[in-house]
């Protein structure tokens, strides 16, 4: 199948600092990327959807402003937790789906957040 | 609109079956099904498209019903390796392409 990367895979920061994760698909462009937060023994939860060269589109519920998307190319999407909270402590999971009708979404690794 | 899956939880001893069920009140475009072990992102295990379309790898396979609001995820002589939770992931017709997944299923399979 196909190759999703995330970096970095684990990060712990200070509570107010903002975090960067980023989201690659290596051997497709993925027109589209989804960003997902999972927290213990919990089901993935939908935050945004990221199309590339336009505005991320954010489910009910997840605030814009704190949870920056950006879809710069076809290979990459980056979310940015800004001034982040030790609530916002939890495994974050960047998918993606190609172009030309293929269906299958892809996840990346995970990124495992602790904000002390 | 999360689908619902059941059972929540299913202990088996290795070699036994199970199935997993999803639902939906609305018509679906497709079902995902994933597996996740502990600690680790989910791994992508098939997608069902069509109405009454059965698809099957190896001791896993799963059905999609015609009404196309129902999947279900049969596991056959289990192996210790089926250890995980499943979700099904349900796409709709008007969800502009994202993936809402189910509460999950955790599957626990014992020697």
């Amino acid at each position: 199948g196909a190759v999703v990367s995330q970096h970095p895979s684990r990060v712990i920061c200070k509570s107010g600092t903002s975090v960067k994760i980023e989201c690659r698909s290596l051997d497709f462009q993925a027109t589209t990327m989804f960003w997902y937060r999972q927290f213990p023994k919990q089901s993935l939860m939908l935050m945004a959807t990221s199309n590339e060269g336009s505005k991320a589109t954010y489910e009910q519920g997840v605030e814009k402003d704190k949870f920056l998307i950006n879809h710069a190319s076809l290979t990459l999407s980056t979310l940015t937790v800004t001034s982040a909270h030790p609530e916002d402590s939890s495994f974050y999971i960047c998918s993606a789906r190609g172009r030309g009708g293929q269906e299958t979404q892809y996840f990346g690794p995970g990124t495992r957040l602790l904000v002390l | 609109q999360q689908p619902v899956q059941s059972p929540q939880a299913v202990i088996l001893r290795e070699g036994e079956d199970a199935v997993i069920n999803c639902s939906s009140s609305k018509a679906l475009y497709s079902v995902h099904w994933y597996r996740q072990k502990h600690g680790e992102a989910p791994v992508f295990l098939m997608i069902l498209l069509k109405g009454g379309e059965q698809k099957g790898h190896e001791k896993i396979s799963a059905s999609f019903n015609e009404k196309k609001q129902q999947s279900s995820l049969y596991l056959t002589a289990s192996q210790l390796s089926y250890s995980g939770t499943y979700f099904c992931g349900t796409e709709g017709y008007s969800s502009a392409s994202k993936i809402i997944f189910g509460s999950g299923t955790r599957l626990s399979i014992r020697p």
